[in-house]
């Protein structure tokens, strides 16, 4: 089993449907991260959590929320879907105790379409 | 502020040496990082380098890092089929986040 799962795998949603992205790890990490990869332009950071009640914005925050309801689940939201938030989605995991070099574990990501 | 550039493809013959390279411009940068991201999978940390280090070497990997010219290079030697794949370079500033380049698309033909 993935130490990081990311559900769904893939979705294809309509524009202006709220949809949810969940990230649960099993790895213990106390920081989670949710990037968006689109061709040509990388992985840009959305959000980022370095524990349950800290939340940030990353440099492409807007359109997303997020909620950490637990150490081990950190979901995504799109609240009104739009055609340019069509991307693949990963979450990611670090461990700030345990590791000094901030190695980050993706999960296999999730594919978005919104029509 | 934070900006990282890699060339968007590389292509290679089987055997040869690749060298992926990567400018960024954040000079606090404390670590850089290779990921490597197979196809249909997340990213996986390939290597790292301190920035107080000049080379890193692992297996048939090395990492050079120039901070003058703020520039990083992953070399991959007698490179395989294997080895295709988009190789990401990324900085970060205390390990808080990382910012990721726009990634190196590998292709190594026969």
């Amino acid at each position: 089993d993935a130490d990081v799962t990311q559900t769904p795998r893939n979705r294809i949603t309509k524009t202006g449907k709220r949809i949810m992205l969940e990230c649960s790890q099993t790895k213990g990490h106390d920081r989670m991260y949710w990037y968006r990869q689109d061709p040509g332009l990388g992985l840009q950071l959305i959000y980022y959590s370095f524990d349950v009640k800290d939340i940030n914005k990353g440099e492409i925050s807007d359109g997303y929320s997020v909620s950490r309801q637990a150490q081990a689940k950190f979901s995504l939201s799109l609240e009104s879907a739009i055609p340019n938030q069509t991307a693949l989605y990963f979450c990611a995991t670090s461990d700030s105790r345990g590791s000094d070099t901030g190695e980050l574990f993706f999960g296999e990501g999730s594919r978005l379409t919104v029509l | 502020g934070e900006d990282v550039e890699q060339s968007l493809f590389l292509s290679v013959r089987e055997g040869d040496s690749s060298v992926i390279n990567c400018t960024y411009t954040d000079s606090s940068s404390t670590y850089l990082y290779w990921y490597k991201q197979e196809p249909g999978a997340g990213l996986q940390l390939l290597t790292y380098i301190f920035s107080n280090m000049d080379m890193k070497q692992d297996q048939r990997l090395t990492v050079l890092l120039n901070k003058k010219d703020k520039h990083l290079s992953l070399r991959i030697a007698d490179t395989q089929t294997g080895d295709s794949a988009i190789y990401f370079c990324a900085e970060s500033l205390y390990t808080d986040k990382l910012i990721f380049g726009t990634g190196t698309r590998l292709q190594v033909f026969p």
